[in-house]
Parts: C-alpha cells; sequence; structure tokens
C-alpha cells in the first residue's frame, strides 16, 4: 500500500486566496484525521471524519476552514480567504477504527503570502 | 497548563547512551500513543499502548494509568534516532489526540 497521500507536498500562495489540501487515506481505513503543525502551537488536531461523517469539527479555527470527505478515498481541507497566519504543515492521518494507530501523510505545508 | 506535557524538551546524548522521555496527562485517556518526526518532517507511529509496555527493536514504551505517565526508552542509541519524539494521548474512546509538544533528540556520535 501506498499509505496516505498528500497533494500537494508544497504550496504557496497570496493572502486572500482560496487553498484546497487533499488527502487520499489508505484503503479500508475508516477514520481520517486533518492536523496542523506549526512551531508555536506544535501539532493540533482540526477535524476528524468516521466512515466519511465529520465527528468533531471543534479544532477548526475559525469559518474560513472546511473539510469534507465525499467518499472513502478522498477528503479535502479548504482555507477561503487565506491568511498568512495559516501557514503551517498539514497533515492527513487514516486509522482503521477511531481509535486505533494512525498513519500519517507526508504532509502539506503551506505558506500564505 | 497543557493536558499533555513532556520532559526534556531538547536532549542530546551521546551515541550508546540508554535514552528516556517522559510524558505527563492530566486528562482521561483511552490510549496512548508514541510518534517519531524525522528532520524531513514525516510523522511515523511508534506504539500505540493502553497499558502495561511494548518493545520494538531498541524501543521500549511503558504506560501507568494510574499514574497518568509514560515514557519511551531507546537501547543503545544512534545518531539515526536523532528526531522530535512526540506524545499524543487518545482522549476517551473517541480518536481525538491532544500532543504534547515535543522532545527533540539529538544523538552525536
Amino acid at each position: 500500500d501506498a499509505g496516505v497521500i498528500q497533494s500537494p507536498r508544497h504550496e504557496v500562495t497570496e493572502m486572500g486566496q482560496e487553498v484546497t489540501l487533499r488527502c487520499k487515506p489508505i484503503s479500508g481505513h475508516n477514520s481520517l484525521f486533518w492536523y496542523r503543525q506549526t512551531m508555536m502551537r506544535g501539532l493540533e488536531l482540526l477535524i476528524y471524519f468516521n466512515n466519511n461523517v465529520p465527528i468533531d469539527d471543534s479544532g477548526m479555527p475559525e469559518d474560513r476552514f472546511s473539510a469534507k470527505m465525499p467518499n472513502a478515498s478522498f477528503s479535502t481541507l479548504k482555507i477561503q480567504p487565506s491568511e498568512p497566519r495559516d501557514s503551517a504543515v498539514y497533515f492527513c492521518a487514516s486509522s482503521l477504527v477511531l481509535s486505533g494507530e494512525q498513519f500519517f501523510g507526508p504532509g502539506t505545508r503551506l505558506t500564505v503570502l | 497548563k497543557n493536558e499533555v506535557e513532556q520532559s526534556p524538551q531538547n536532549l542530546t546524548a551521546q551515541e550508546g547512551e540508554f535514552i528516556t522521555i517522559n510524558c505527563s496527562y492530566s486528562v482521561g485517556i483511552s490510549a496512548l500513543h508514541w510518534l517519531q518526526q524525522h528532520p524531513g518532517g514525516g510523522i511515523v507511529s511508534l506504539f500505540m499502548l493502553s497499558s502495561g509496555k511494548k518493545k520494538h527493536g531498541r524501543l521500549i514504551a511503558t504506560i501507568n494509568i494510574q499514574e497518568k505517565h509514560s515514557s519511551l526508552h531507546i537501547t543503545a542509541s544512534h545518531p539515526r534516532d536523532s528526531a522530535v519524539y512526540i506524545c499524543a494521548a487518545v482522549g476517551g474512546s473517541q480518536g481525538n489526540l491532544i500532543f504534547g509538544k515535543g522532545t527533540k533528540l539529538s544523538v552525536k556520535p
């Protein structure tokens, strides 16, 4: 298995632009997680899904952030409009069951100018 | 106060030394993860444990539920062990992870 796949790996955009990050979980995994990592705050959980249904989005910073999981093999995290403080590495992870071992993707490094 | 505290924040060791990284948590958990993040940024899950001890190669993880404390040990450390080690508590029966700030380990040859 290729593991969790994220795209793009790097994204540089200007403030105000829409950014879409993509994630393909490991086939057969039922849970998917979006995390953000910054130097100041470390790793933070943004939102997670179980069987394609959002379970907890309390970590989403504000309404500019939205996430979807239209099917078991694809999820997106969208930021609209983006701001410089959104610059971070965004990780996607998947697990077989909700409380199981999580497998992380390589991350998307986002820079908002 | 963070719900998950790690110590030390930074650790420098000589190759071959025995290393211990500590993690304390104040929340009720169903399990605890130890993660490794290499300088390139990738995150790898090392252990997930809810009781007792687990061993994988030179790595050993222990957890004491009553004391709300977990340790990660590395025996015969090697420069390739240099990375950031992160503990993360699993809140309740759900999957949400609460992360520690990480311990940056540097092993010198």
